[in-house]
């Protein structure tokens, strides 16, 4: 069975780093796409980055510089390393795996159910 | 700019047929996925590549493409499909989610 499970968020202050942790199970974390989708409370669904199974990682232009996504397969776990955190990266933030037909842009076929980051003095 | 327009809310009487739309700029050559959201619950593909249905997914959804506008349609809609909708695409390498549409089911 396919799990993601997101862990890592909190109350952090702004200019603060925080990780978050998706540990998957059911599938190879290297062998899929993977991203990070957030979402403002009560706003809509804004994608954050991307890390393929080739290693390479895109991000979305309000995160670039300041998040990083990476992996580690031994522990089945997809990261995002959250550095400068603002008070509007406020977020629910989800873990999600990207299909591998029509792969890299594949439908995002299972979901973690979130971890909440609050960025806040 | 691949921006995606929803409409904000459409409502639907119960056990009619609901349509949301979901326009961009040049997606005419890009597959669109649906998800839907439940209050307080994760997004929940629907319809993936324009007009593909997962097989735990409700027979009465339904997804069209046509140039720059895909449409979701829901027919015979139940209290159950009340939720927010989200289209999205893949623009290369960065993916791009509409607004959202809230349906409410009257």
């Amino acid at each position: 069975e396919v799990q993601l499970v997101e862990t890592g968020g909190g109350l952090i202050q702004p200019g603060k780093s925080l990780r978050l942790s998706c540990a998957v199970s059911g599938f190879i974390v290297s062998n899929n796409y993977m991203t990070w989708v957030r979402q403002t409370p009560g706003k809509g669904l804004e994608w954050v980055s991307v890390i393929y199974s080739n290693a390479n990682t895109y991000y979305a232009d309000s995160v670039k510089g300041r998040f990083t996504i990476s992996r580690d397969s031994a522990k089945s776990t997809v990261y995002l390393h959250m550095n400068s955190l603002r008070v509007d990266d406020t977020a629910v933030y989800y873990c999600a795996r990207a299909n591998k037909v029509a792969a890299p842009w594949g439908h995002l076929d299972y979901w973690g159910p979130g971890t909440l980051v609050i960025v806040s003095s | 700019s691949h921006d995606l327009t929803q409409p904000l809310s459409v409502s639907v009487a119960l056990g009619q047929t609901a349509r949301i739309s979901c326009e961009g700029y040049d997606i005419g050559d890009k597959h669109v996925h649906w998800y839907q959201q439940r209050p307080g619950q994760g997004p929940l593909v629907v319809i993936y590549r324009d007009s593909n249905r997962p097989s735990a997914i409700p027979a009465r959804f339904s997804g069209s493409h046509s140039g720059d506008t895909a449409s979701l349609t829901i027919t015979g809609a139940q209290a159950g499909d009340e939720a927010d909708y989200y289209c999205q695409v893949w623009n290369i390498t960065t993916a791009i989610f509409g607004g959202g549409t809230k349906l409410t089911v009257l």
